[in-house]
């Protein structure tokens, strides 16, 4: 059983740009969500995709988008990034069904200068 | 607002002692509460989890409470040990309209000293 991967490990990004992460989900599952955890502080969720949508959204600006592929890949991407967004991104997996166990990735460590 | 209250922020153990951390939370749709253990520069890992049908649940050195009516939930480490350090989150989850999603504790730091 493959786990969940994300890629890069890290990034360093100049306010205002672009940035897309990767994130492959767990082998058999279908959902992916994406948290942001900010140093010192829990996950928040971000949204999550299910069949290829998103399936709802934390408290996170329209500047954050996201994807999911046919296999249950996924990116995120945010646009006009700001200092705030410095953060380990993390991806999570699960199943549809099973009531909320996520498993999750690494991470993506962005910083934004 | 903070969905699930964590506490304590930080906490010392000295080996073979018990760690115990605390998490309360308002929404009584929840109906998921796992804990996650995370170590510096990982993602955090599934550690145990209950559901509100039942009041305690133990795998190996670790034990969760729940006391539905107070609205907590609290995560026990027995026989604590150095590779126990790490930053331990609580979380919640209900079966809504958004599939899956967890809302997280701000986490609490432990360190077992040998």
């Amino acid at each position: 059983e493959t786990g969940v991967t994300q890629s890069p490990t890290h990034l360093i990004k100049t306010r205002g740009q672009q940035v897309t992460l990767r994130c492959s989900s767990q082998s058999g599952h279908n959902t992916v969500s994406w948290y942001q955890q900010a140093l010192g502080q829990g996950p928040q969720f971000i949204f999550q995709y299910y069949r290829e949508e998103e399936n709802g959204r934390g408290n996170f600006p329209p500047r954050f988008s996201g994807l999911q592929f046919p296999n249950y890949s996924s990116e995120l991407n945010v646009n006009a990034l700001e200092l705030d967004d410095s953060a380990l991104y993390l991806c999570a997996s699960s199943l549809v069904g099973t009531g909320g166990e996520q498993y999750f990735g690494p991470g993506t460590r962005l910083t934004v200068t | 607002q903070q969905q699930v209250k964590q506490s304590p922020q930080s906490l010392i153990v000295q080996k073979g002692g018990i760690s115990i951390i605390n998490c309360a939370y308002e929404n009584t749709a929840f109906d998921y509460f796992p804990w996650y253990q995370q170590f510096p520069g990982k993602g955090p890992a599934l550690l145990i989890a209950i559901r509100p049908d039942v009041s305690e649940k133990k795998e190996g050195r670790f034990t969760i409470s729940f006391n539905k009516s107070a609205k907590q939930f609290s995560l026990h480490i027995m026989d604590s040990q150095p590779g126990d350090s790490a930053t331990y989150f609580c979380a919640a989850n209900h079966r809504g309209s958004t599939l899956g999603r967890l809302y997280f504790g701000r986490g609490t730091q432990l360190t077992v000293w040998p």
